[in-house]
């Protein structure tokens, strides 16, 4: 059981250019997110899906878009990359408990992304 | 806002007990997680409270207080590898982190 896949695990970028952080589960879980780690700051949520098609912001979503056409799937992409957004992405997975709240994330070993 | 404040820093002793608080604002979340985070690896899940009253799990226990927006997490007979990030994180239609508390075991 693979759990929560995330590509690539190491990624340099120049300003300005783009790309999409790849992100997949094979546990049939709704919950679906994006978080970066930056030193001192603890996990950020960028954006969440909480099924098939629908996705909503976080905490930190400027810069960030995303999509969910399937239930394994969630990619994170950043349209024009920033030095401000070099920083370590995890991708995180949960079944849905109770209605509307999550329960246990399970994450993805992270990317590693510097934007120079 | 849905602010979590938890300690920087925590320093303690091989063998010794260890507690570390959280708090939050009570009308953001319904129940809260405990996740341990090593140097360099993704969080992994400890705990979790969504009643009042303390979990125990082994060598780490958990409480939460939901009137109070507080909680604790208690690790007991400390080991060098207990030595990691702690991070608290609020329940509700999204999950959100503190910042996370660093906790150097020492010999």
């Amino acid at each position: 059981n693979a759990g929560v896949t995330q590509t690539p695990k190491f990624q340099v970028l120049k300003t300005g250019q783009s790309m999409t952080l790849q992100c997949a589960q094979d546990m049939n879980h709704e919950y679906m997110s994006w978080y970066r780690q930056d030193p001192g700051m603890g996990l950020r949520l960028i954006h969440y899906s909480v099924g098939a098609g629908i996705t909503d912001q976080g905490e930190v979503p400027n810069g960030y878009n995303v999509s969910r056409s399937t239930t394994e799937d969630f990619p994170l992409r950043l349209l024009s990359a920033a030095p401000s957004q070099t920083s370590v992405y995890f991708c995180a997975s949960s079944p849905t408990g109770v209605p509307a709240n999550t329960g246990e994330l399970f994450f993805g070993e992270g990317s590693r992304l510097t934007v120079l | 806002g849905q602010n979590i404040d938890q300690p920087t820093e925590m320093t303690a002793t091989e063998g010794a007990i260890v507690q570390i608080n959280c708090t939050y604002q009570t009308s953001g979340f319904n129940g809260l997680f405990w996740y341990q985070q090593h140097a360099g690896e993704a969080p992994t899940f400890l705990s979790y409270n969504v009643l009042d009253g303390l979990e125990e799990k082994g060598r780490f226990s958990s409480f939460l207080s939901r009137s109070k927006g507080y909680s604790y997490l208690l690790l007991k007979e400390l080991q060098m590898k207990d030595s990691a990030s702690y991070l608290c994180a609020g329940r509700g239609f999204k999950t959100i982190f503190g910042a996370g508390t660093r906790l150097f075991v020492k010999a």
